[in-house]
């Protein structure tokens, strides 16, 4: 596809439940990022991969989360026995190999614990 | 530490006027700066970046944005409002100085309210 690509666009998870976050980034971009934006907040970075190495996760705000490259297109964020404050959207960006490209996002994943 | 600040949470300006949107930044080597645009549901769309070269540059939708060093700003503008401008802007920036940092840090946003 022509952008990045984000599934589920919605989802709903009990608490406790874990959770999986899809995302396809633009074909041929090397730098990938996963963004977390609580409501009425900035996105903040959560963890970068280039190719299928994941180069920083000094943002994942605890080890219930993990995120996977393996082969350096497809990502996935996991939450493991989510909680409430996890509720937000995930979102997941691309760029082109250097650090003056712009990063294109895709529409985010809205995660509800209820 | 990098850090983005957006002092205005709500910009209205009447349809046709100029608007401004602020934002400034802090770095410990030279700024990559960016703006992006956020509409209700959908993802962050890129509007501009200044990289190096011009202070002043150009982007999507007839925004433009100038960067001024000694303040460490990078202030949004554009000519004339129109509705379809109303939305959620977000500045970003990355320290060029940072090997491997990459990633972007962004401001909390300031909604943009042009009125008809």
């Amino acid at each position: 596809g022509a952008g990045v690509s984000q599934s589920p666009r919605y989802k709903v998870a009990k608490r406790g439940q874990d959770v999986a976050l899809r995302c396809d980034p633009i074909s041929g971009h090397v730098s990938l990022f996963w963004y977390q934006q609580a409501l009425g907040q900035g996105p903040e970075f959560l963890t970068y991969f280039q190719n299928e190495a994941q180069l920083d996760k000094s943002g994942l705000p605890s080890d219930r989360f993990f995120a996977e490259r393996p082969e350096g297109s497809v990502s996935t964020l996991k939450i493991q026995r989510t909680q409430q404050e996890d509720s937000a959207v995930y979102l997941c960006a691309s760029n082109r190999a250097g650090m003056n490209t712009e990063a294109f996002f895709g529409q985010g994943t809205r995660l509800t614990v209820v | 530490a990098q850090s983005v600040a957006q002092p205005e949470d709500q910009v209205n300006v009447a349809e046709g006027n100029p608007l401004t949107v602020k934002c400034t930044y802090s770095v410990s080597g030279n700024p990559y700066l960016f703006w992006y645009v956020q509409y209700p549901n959908r993802g962050l769309q890129f509007l501009l970046k200044y990289i190096t070269g011009d202070n002043l540059v150009k982007g999507s939708y007839g925004f433009e944005a100038e960067f001024n060093k000694s303040q460490t700003s990078f202030h949004l503008k554009k000519p004339s409002a129109l509705v379809s401008d109303s939305a959620l802007y977000f500045c970003a920036v990355r320290d060029a100085s940072l090997t491997g940092a990459n990633n972007l840090f962004f401001g909390t946003g300031t909604r943009l309210t042009v009125i008809p």
